[in-house]
C-alpha cells in the first residue's frame, strides 16, 4: 500500500508564472489537506478537502492559491502568478476519515526565482 | 483560534540518555488531540505518539512518552535511551473536533543527538 505520494519534489518557478503541486493520497483515503512550510518554521494549515468538496479553506491566502480533489485524480494545489515569498516546503496529508490519523506525503519543494 | 508553543528550539542529548521535549497549547475546544511529529532532514513528517485529550493514561510507544498535563495545557515528549536516528526536528501538533488532519502546529525543536 503506498504512501501519499507528491509530485513533484522540486519545482522551479520564475517569478509570474504558474506552480501545480500534486497529491495522490494512500489508498481509500478520501480527506486531503495541504500544508506550507516556510524556512525555519512550523506547517502551516492551508486547505481541507474531500472527494469534490473543499470542507475548510480557513488557511488558504484570498488571492492566487486554489485546491481541488476531482472524483478522479490526485489533489491539486494550484498557485498562479508566483512571487518570491511563495517558496516554501507544501505537504499533503490524507486520512481514510476526518477522525483517523493523517499521514503526510514528502512534499514539495517549491522555488520561485 | 489554537495555538502551540514550543519555547525550545534546540536541544541535544547524548546517546543512550533520556531528553525531554516541551510544548503548551491552548484551545476552546472540549476535544482534541495532541500529537508529536518527527522530521529527518529528508522531510518526511513521521507521527511519533498522540494523545486523546479524554484519556487521563499518558501515551507511550516505545522508547517515546509524552507527560500529558490537562489543567496544565501541558504535553511533554521524553526520549527514552536516545539513538542517532532520533536526530530531527520535532513538532508538536494540535487538532481540535473530530478532524485529526487539521493541525496546528508548533514551531519544533531541533534535536541533535551526539554519539
Amino acid at each position: 500500500n503506498a504512501g501519499v505520494m507528491q509530485n513533484p519534489r522540486h519545482l522551479v518557478r520564475r517569478r509570474g508564472q504558474e506552480a501545480r503541486l500534486r497529491c495522490s493520497p494512500m489508498k481509500g483515503h478520501s480527506h486531503v489537506y495541504w500544508y506550507r512550510q516556510l524556512p525555519e518554521e512550523g506547517l502551516k494549515f492551508m486547505v481541507y478537502l474531500q472527494k469534490e468538496n473543499i470542507i475548510d479553506e480557513s488557511g488558504m491566502p484570498k488571492e492566487r492559491f486554489s485546491a481541488e480533489f476531482p472524483k478522479e485524480g490526485p489533489s491539486i494545489l494550484r498557485i498562479q502568478q508566483v512571487v518570491r515569498g511563495d517558496s516554501a516546503a507544501y505537504f499533503c496529508a490524507s486520512s481514510l476519515r476526518a477522525n483517523t490519523e493523517a499521514f503526510f506525503g514528502q512534499g514539495t519543494r517549491l522555488t520561485v526565482v | 483560534a489554537q495555538t502551540v508553543t514550543q519555547s525550545q528550539p534546540e536541544m541535544s542529548v547524548q546517546e543512550a540518555e533520556t531528553v525531554t521535549l516541551s510544548c503548551t497549547y491552548d484551545t476552546s475546544e472540549n476535544n482534541y488531540y495532541l500529537f508529536w511529529y518527527k522530521q529527518p532532514p529528508s522531510r518526511q513528517m513521521i507521527l511519533v505518539i498522540r494523545q486523546e485529550a479524554y484519556k487521563q493514561q499518558n501515551a507511550t510507544e516505545n522508547r517515546f512518552s509524552v507527560n500529558f498535563q490537562k489543567a496544565a495545557k501541558s504535553f511533554s515528549l521524553k526520549i527514552s535511551d536516545s539513538q542517532l536516528g532520533d536526530t530531527a526536528m520535532y513538532f508538536c501538533a494540535l487538532a481540535g473536533g473530530t478532524s485529526y488532519g487539521k493541525l496546528t502546529f508548533g514551531q519544533g525543536t531541533i534535536l541533535t543527538v551526539h554519539p
